[in-house]
């Protein structure tokens, strides 16, 4: 019984590059949701989906960043022309409908 | 904008002593609190949750306490153990809106041997 998976746990790359990264929620989840955890810190929500529709993007940045939780296959959180403020650990949690959110291991992203 | 907030950024208890963690809350309105516990390089792991209708709820060994007339949260956790050591986030659920989280900066317990 897989819980969240993401991948990659770790991704680096250089300023200007861009950044997937992939979530696959717990079997039988359809919310998705994206936080971002710099350290020592609490995490920030930042998307909240449900397939093929985003719920509330409120707490994306509005230029760079993009979400998506198609019919098939995982979420993904996009980072275009990434810069060092980037860097951080983005965590996907899913959940049922009005369900406890379950997190994932993260991607922790370096950018150089 | 409201948030959630912890009153100690650290802990420091003796092993099998209790321990216990304290969260404030701004949002009157939220409904629903987790607790959750983060260990070094892992995602946040649920520990316990809590609905406003109630003011406390007990699994094994924590017991989450509710006080709405202060907005106050807290974890305990009895006989503390080493795996017991890691970051507790207090997360609130806003009523309004999407279900996103509104977590706590976290306290960082240590478990002394």
């Amino acid at each position: 019984n897989a819980g969240v998976m993401q991948n990659p746990r770790h991704l680096v790359r250089r300023r200007g590059q861009e950044a997937r990264l992939r979530c696959s929620p717990m079997k039988g989840h359809s919310h998705v949701y994206w936080y971002r955890q710099l350290p020592e810190e609490g995490l920030k929500f930042m998307v909240y989906l449900q397939k093929e529709n985003i719920i509330d993007e409120s707490g994306m940045p509005k230029e760079r960043f993009s979400a998506e939780f198609p019919k098939e296959g995982p979420s993904i959180l996009r980072i275009q022309q990434v810069v060092r403020g980037d860097s951080a650990a983005y965590f996907c949690a899913s959940s049922s409908q009005r369900g406890t959110q379950y997190f994932g291991p993260g991607t922790r992203l370096t950018v150089l | 904008g409201e948030s959630v907030g912890l009153h100690l950024p650290t802990l420091s208890v003796q092993e099998g002593d209790n321990s216990i963690i304290n969260c404030a809350y701004s949002n009157s309105a939220s409904d629903y609190f987790i607790w959750y516990k983060q260990e070094s390089g892992k995602g946040p792991q649920f520990i316990i949750d809590i609905r406003s209708n109630m003011d406390k709820r007990q699994g094994q060994r924590v017991t989450v306490l509710l006080n709405k007339t202060v907005k106050h949260l807290s974890l305990q956790i009895a006989a503390t153990q080493p795996g017991d050591s890691a970051v507790y986030f207090c997360a609130e659920e806003e009523v309004q809106g999407a279900q996103k989280l509104v977590f706590g900066q976290g306290t960082r317990l240590t478990i002394n041997p």
